[in-house]
């Protein structure tokens, strides 16, 4: 079964960090971008993040931009999201998402989601 | 930067009515890259159409994407009752992914 388990959400301060992983399953995940898409508490989808099946390319949103550190390690079929510099703003579910192949960039995959909640 | 805005907000329907939805770019893009996710509660996206008008593995036929341009609309052509959820259009362009506001498909 083709499957994205993320981790590694909790509550932090602000200004505090935290590191986000998500394990793949089910397919060849050095062959796959991903990417992490977050959504505040009852609002829409945010994109955070991508980095291409290889790591030589990641993107950034300009919200995160210089804060937030995304890798990933194909030894460990693991994808990571650090998290620095945390603000009230950041507090949201963070899911991974797979690019799909072929399908023009579009995540065809999507982890269940962790929960970061930043607050003092 | 590009920005999606979808209309309506919120459409309320009733189960075999037909659904249009729209997602209108701030500037021309390519449709290619324009794809639609539906959302329920409590669960993670799912992806519906991609290329503005391919339907994702394992999507019925009642539900199409048309567009181009600025302007692209998914449509379900008879609803289902599992089909009520957030709706969001997404484009990828000039390194970056956005995403629509969304639209909640409610049952009248």
């Amino acid at each position: 079964e083709v499957q994205l388990v993320e981790s590694g959400g909790g509550l932090v301060q602000p200004g505090g960090s935290l590191r986000l992983s998500c394990v793949a399953s089910g397919f060849t995940f050095s062959s796959h971008s991903m990417n992490w898409v977050r959504q505040a508490p009852g609002k829409g989808l945010e994109w955070v993040s991508y980095i291409s099946s290889g790591g030589s390319t990641i993107y950034y949103a300009d919200s995160v931009k210089g804060r937030f550190t995304m890798s990933r390690d194909s030894a460990k079929n693991s994808l990571y999201l650090q998290m620095n510099s945390l603000r009230d703003e950041d507090t949201a579910v963070y899911y991974c998402a797979r690019v799909g192949t072929g399908i023009r960039n579009a995540m065809d995959v999507w982890g269940q989601g962790t929960t970061v909640t930043v607050s003092s | 930067e590009i920005v999606l805005t979808q209309s309506p907000g919120t459409l309320s329907l009733s189960p075999g009515e037909r659904a249009t939805l729209s997602c209108r770019a701030s500037q021309s893009v390519n449709s290619n890259y324009l794809v639609w996710y539906q959302q329920k509660p409590g669960q993670a996206p799912r992806l519906v159409i991609f290329g503005a008008s391919s339907r994702a593995t394992g999507i019925p036929d009642r539900f199409s994407g048309s567009g181009s341009g600025t302007d692209f609309t998914l449509t379900i052509s008879r609803l289902e009752p599992e089909d009520f959820a957030v709706y969001y259009c997404q484009h990828y362009g000039s390194s970056l992914f956005t995403f629509g506001q969304g639209t909640r498909l409610e049952i009248e």
